[in-house]
């Protein structure tokens, strides 16, 4: 179990560019999700992935934001069009199974700065 | 947005001391989750109790849930410096089958040697 892994760790960019994000899960783990989280809250649940199918988004995620899991092994999270509002750190999730009661492995985060 | 919240927002105690954090609830549950996050990292899963449980242990850790008052507590006995971190309770709703999780904002714990 080498854990879930997370790159780049810390991300600093300039408003309007574009970033993309990559979370690699424990390899067994059908199920993935990212979360968000900002200075001083608990993290906040932007979308879900079941192996490949992206089953769930949060409202949270604009159209500016977009994630994939090809072939259900890694994901990307791609920002478009960075605004100061997306500083946060952006966490990674992998679990087993189908059913509920799984807790979740989480990944050490990617830090997003906006300048 | 947030399921609930979490109190107290800090805590600050000695080593040896328990450190009691409690969590409360908004909607119907499949089960509650603990979990720990050092400074700079990601969240480690510490504990979880399913709905129709009341009460588990794990090593120091003790979690209580009461469904009816939509409300959960964590105990760490014999706290230690290296519990310092911030502690989050997280429900699985039962409206979900995806398992997504819905955090609370989180207790920081400081245990002083």
């Amino acid at each position: 179990d080498t854990g879930v892994s997370q790159n780049p760790r810390h991300k600093i960019t300039k408003r309007g560019q574009n970033v993309t994000f990559r979370c690699d899960p424990i390899s067994e783990h059908n199920r993935l999700y990212w979360y968000r989280q900002t200075l001083g809250q608990g993290p906040e649940f932007l979308t879900y992935f079941q192996n490949e199918a992206q089953l769930e988004k949060s409202r949270l995620l604009s159209d500016r934001f977009s994630a994939e899991r090809p072939k259900g092994s890694f994901s990307t999270l791609e920002i478009q069009r960075t605004e100061q509002g997306d500083s946060a750190m952006y966490l990674c999730a992998s679990s087993l199974g189908t059913g509920v009661g799984q807790p979740q492995h989480f990944g050490d985060g990617t830090r997003l700065s906006i300048l | 947005s947030q399921q609930g919240e979490e109190d107290p927002q800090a805590l600050s105690i000695q080593e040896g001391e328990n450190a009691t954090m409690n969590c409360s609830y908004k909607t119907s549950i499949n089960n509650l989750q603990w979990y720990r996050q050092n400074s700079g990292r990601g969240l480690v899963h510490l504990i979880l109790i399913r709905s129709n449980e009341r009460e588990k242990h794990s090593g120091r850790l003790r979690v209580t849930l009461d469904t009816s008052k939509k409300s959960s507590s964590l105990l760490i006995t014999a706290s230690r410096a290296a519990d310092t971190a911030s502690y989050f309770c997280a429900t699985d709703v039962l409206s979900s089958n995806t398992g997504k999780l819905i955090f609370g904002q989180g207790t920081t714990l400081q245990v002083k040697p």
